[in-house]
């Protein structure tokens, strides 16, 4: 079946440093790769997408590409800020499956 | 502003007793979810319906039960059978379970046990 693989957390670093969260994955066919954000007592938000191999999703400075040959969507940001301190989920969809995610990598940013 | 709306945002339920969590969309979305969070396991699914009176189990159905009478409202009834019912609740909606769809979610309930 499908699976998604995060790194572990948390992930601790200072204001402006570079992130990278990576997420590989198993899945049948072709899926679409998605990374959610969840800020303390609130639900998931789309962060970005990516529907096919070599596509880049970007948003608010966070980017992550779709990579075929390694089965991976690592998510990165160049210079983070204390507001993104959250939890982050990487997760896909197969064919007409339901999502599925990983079990989310916690960033914890200080100023 | 469309999205989703869970209800309460916090819920005590007594040994024995079922509870039901609300969830509404204004989104006009057809399919609906619903999604437990544990700390450490990331979220499992536990329903979802694609279309009005029809839903699927997803991979942690047991003492749960759902229904969906109406496009917008999909409430989760967890009950007595389920006997760690403690966790976060999250209710999400996507335009149709196509594989771009992203999902969107609600701020959740938290239930806990008395």
């Amino acid at each position: 079946g499908d699976s998604v693989t995060q790194m572990e957390g948390p992930v601790t670093l200072s204001e402006e440093a570079f992130l990278t969260i990576n997420c590989t994955y198993t899945a049948t066919g072709y899926p679409s790769l998605f990374w959610y954000v969840q800020y303390p007592g609130e639900g998931l938000q789309l962060l970005l997408k990516a529907t096919k191999a070599d596509d880049k999703g970007s948003n608010k400075g966070f980017e992550a590409t779709y990579r075929k040959e390694t089965t991976s969507f690592h998510l990165e940001k160049g210079s983070v800020q204390v507001s993104d301190s959250a939890v982050y989920f990487c997760g896909l969809v197969s064919g007409y499956s339901t999502l599925t995610f990983g079990k989310g990598t916690m960033l914890l940013v200080s100023p | 502003d469309g999205g989703i709306t869970q209800s309460p945002k916090y819920l005590f339920r007594k040994e024995g007793q079922n509870v039901t969590l609300s969830c509404e969309q204004n989104l006009n979305h057809d399919a609906m979810y619903w999604y437990r969070q544990d700390p450490g396991q990331g979220l499992r699914l536990i329903y979802y319906s694609q279309i009005v009176n029809d839903f699927q189990k997803g991979d942690i159905a047991e003492g749960y039960s759902v229904s969906r009478e109406k496009k917008e409202s999909f409430p989760l009834t967890v009950t007595s059978a389920q006997k760690n019912p403690t966790a976060f609740y999250l209710c999400a909606s996507s335009e149709e379970t196509v594989i771009d769809q992203p999902q969107h979610f609600g701020d959740g309930t938290r239930l806990s046990i008395l």
